[in-house]
């Protein structure tokens, strides 16, 4: 089974804080993505890697930043919390293009 | 950005009950298009992908149809049981790449 873990399931910080999340997938895939969901939004993409070192924009990559330094770990950064930062953010990978995304359980991120 | 439509937005059953939800994407450069579902307090898990217009796919009691001309899919779920309760989220790819565009999900909820 895949399993793709991430490294808090609440978290709370203060606005102005720089925020770590970190994602692993034990499957050894190529693909990585950081989304937010927000009620009546649905799942948004951040920011998506396909190899180490290697990242690309999604939708709303503003505020965020991501590192990819080894194939399984995907981290997203918040390099300066802010208040509408809050959300819940889910990691995802996937084998390889078109193939389908397996999801972390997800991180309840509150910016105070 | 695509739109991806999903209805409803919510929906509530009666335990037996069979049910359909609808998910609408844009006709053009179609690559895939794939069903989630997601439990409460648990990560989205994959149903099916589907890729060939007139796919029909069958897992239980859940099934789905895609048709890329007209850009829609059909979920459906017969004699829905308390443990279908879940968001049912679509997602839609198109022929560039990976990047997953979802819809904002429907909600079903179950009755004993």
């Amino acid at each position: 089974d895949v399993k793709v873990t991430q490294s808090s399931r609440y978290l709370v910080k203060r606005t102005g804080e720089k925020v770590f999340l970190e994602c692993v997938q034990d499957m050894d895939h190529e693909n990585m993505f950081w989304y937010r969901q927000d009620p009546g939004l649905g799942l948004r993409l951040i920011y998506f890697s396909y190899d180490v070192k290697m990242k690309e924009k999604g939708d709303i990559p503003e505020g965020y930043s991501v590192s990819r330094e080894k194939k399984e770990r995907f981290s997203l950064i918040l390099e300066s919390a802010s208040t509408n930062q809050t959300s819940m953010y889910l990691c995802a990978s996937s084998p390889t293009w078109g193939e389908t995304q397996y999801f972390g359980p997800g991180t309840r991120l509150l910016v105070l | 950005i695509l739109n991806v439509e999903q209805s409803p937005q919510s929906l509530h059953v009666q335990e037996g009950d069979s049910t359909n939800f609808t998910c609408s994407f844009p006709s053009s450069n179609f690559y895939a298009l794939h069903w989630y579902r997601w439990e409460t307090a648990k990560s989205p898990e994959a149903l099916f992908v589907m890729t060939l217009n007139g796919d029909e796919k069958k897992k239980g009691r859940i099934s789905a149809t895609l048709n890329t001309k007209e850009g829609y899919s059909y979920l459906y779920i017969k004699g829905s049981q308390p443990e279908d309760s879940a968001t049912y989220l679509c997602a839609f790819s198109e022929s560039s790449g990976d990047k997953l565009t979802f819809g904002t999900g429907t909600r079903l909820a179950v009755r004993p």
